[in-house]
């Protein structure tokens, strides 16, 4: 593998359930991020990892709980979601939170 | 804040024609840096090209390059010779210090044979 790898691309969970998204990135980067991309809006950016330490946190409901065991995975936890929480999550990943943010190809997100 | 406009929602374009996609900007720093990334259908976002905000030439990379007008806050990329594989959702982003990317609501560009 390389580059930067989400599984799964495609996930349907209604309300009540739980589940995680995986992001692994084989850049030998240090800074990791996720993002939301909804249809006719900007890119939202959600959480950034630095050295596995979250540096940042975009005001983003708890329903969503970010994980970050090492520099090289992300996960994203995810329960009681709302249908308005459907969109593509995508991963990134850069060197020293630097500009070249390498891309997933996503998790197409269904909320039923 | 930084803001990031991306004024015109989908572009067209006969294949080997050339296209220029426009973004202009807000931001109160001096010293940024820009991109323009590019997503296919198959959703894998890629950076196309950057430029720094200090550098007056305007950055290329082969058949992409860009029309960087500081005082303006413009920012438009040109595409030369424009292929199948160039359609796509094209951002415009910004950045500065350290700071995270602010994007734009892209362009949707089609190539039509």
């Amino acid at each position: 593998e390389t580059g930067v790898t989400q599984t799964p691309r495609h996930l349907v969970m209604g309300m009540t359930n739980k589940k995680s998204l995986k992001c692994e990135q084989h850049l030998g980067h240090n800074a990791m991020y996720w993002y939301k991309q909804s249809a006719k809006k900007p890119l939202e950016l959600m959480f950034v990892y630095n050295f596995k330490e979250q540096t940042e946190n975009n005001s983003v409901p708890s329903r969503f709980s970010p994980e970050c065991p090492n520099s090289s995975h992300l996960f994203l936890h995810l329960h009681t979601l709302q249908p308005e929480d459907s969109a593509l999550y995508l991963c990134a990943s850069s060197q020293d939170r630097a500009y070249e943010q390498y891309f997933g190809p996503g998790t197409r997100l269904t909320v039923t | 804040a930084q803001t990031v406009t991306q004024s015109q929602p989908e572009m067209s374009v006969q294949e080997a024609e050339t296209v220029t996609l426009s973004c202009t900007y807000d931001t109160s720093e001096s010293d940024y840096y820009l991109f323009w990334y590019k997503q296919p259908p198959s959703r894998q976002m890629i950076l196309v090209i950057r430029q720094e905000a200090y550098k007056q030439q305007n950055a290329t990379e082969n058949r992409f390059s860009v029309n960087f007008q500081k005082a303006a806050k413009s920012f438009s990329l040109k595409i030369s010779d424009s292929q199948l594989g160039d359609a796509a959702m094209y951002f415009c982003a910004i950045a500065f210090g350290n700071e995270k990317l602010t994007f734009g609501t892209g362009t949707r560009l089609t190539i039509i044979p």
